[in-house]
């Protein structure tokens, strides 16, 4: 069963720095494209990001709301995504989710999803 | 970047109904379509994939349909556990982008 499983959302004020972490298990990791997916209180999702395999060149993709400040990295030998968020705005307040990029080389579809983890940007 | 535009954002209905929600892009896209379901408090839900292909494991009550710019989710009998918020999702380029999202509740 593919669990991911995020960690380290919180209050943080404007300006601040946090990292979330993602473990995923029954998934082989080191193969698989990444994403996280953010969703503001009551309102929809937005991506935010997504890092390839190292197979694949292990680069990133980041929406331009986030692109600068945020930045997405992968350690294969843990099972582990990451998202470091810098100069935190009151607008990222949000519902963040690590979620599996699947699919073929044709479709693309966001298969599994992580819980959530809330990060709140507020003095 | 692709907008992606649902219609309704909201709709009532009663358990038995047919449901379509449709979504329009705003270039074409292909089949690079896919649909989620929602429940307050949990993750979203891989329901349908490029535009038309069920999901495993998902009721055979879910169906997709459209190419190009216009697509359609339709519900043939809403069940009690079908209320809930659907998404469209472009996977033609990224940045991926989600529609505003159909509150789907009971009449």
């Amino acid at each position: 069963e593919v669990q991911l499983v995020e960690s380290g959302g919180g209050l943080v004020k404007p300006g601040g720095s946090l990292r979330l972490s993602c473990a995923v298990s029954g998934f082989t990791f080191r193969n698989g494209w990444m994403s996280w997916v953010r969703q503001a209180p009551g309102k929809g999702l937005e991506w935010v990001g997504r890092i390839k395999s190292k197979t694949d060149g292990g680069t990133t993709d980041y929406a331009a709301p986030v692109k600068g400040r945020f930045t997405i990295s992968r350690d294969d030998s843990k099972n582990t995504l990451y998202l470091q968020m810098n100069s935190l705005k009151t607008e990222d307040t949000a519902v963040y989710y690590c979620v599996t990029e699947g699919g073929n080389a044709y479709y693309m579809f966001f298969d599994y999803w992580g819980q959530g983890t809330l990060v709140t940007v507020s003095s | 970047d692709i907008q992606m535009t649902q219609s309704p954002s909201s709709l009532s209905a009663s358990v038995g109904d047919r449901v379509t929600i449709t979504c329009r892009a705003s270039q074409s896209i292909s089949s690079y379509l896919n649909w989620y379901q929602q429940k307050p408090g949990k993750p979203p839900k891989l329901l349908i994939y490029a535009a038309s292909s069920l999901q495993s494991g998902v009721p055979s009550g879910f169906s997709g349909s459209g190419s190009g710019t216009d697509f359609t989710l339709t519900i043939s009998s809403l069940q009690p556990e079908d209320f809930a918020t659907y998404y469209c999702q472009q996977s033609y380029t990224t940045p991926w982008t989600f529609g505003q999202g159909t509150k789907v509740e009971i009449k």
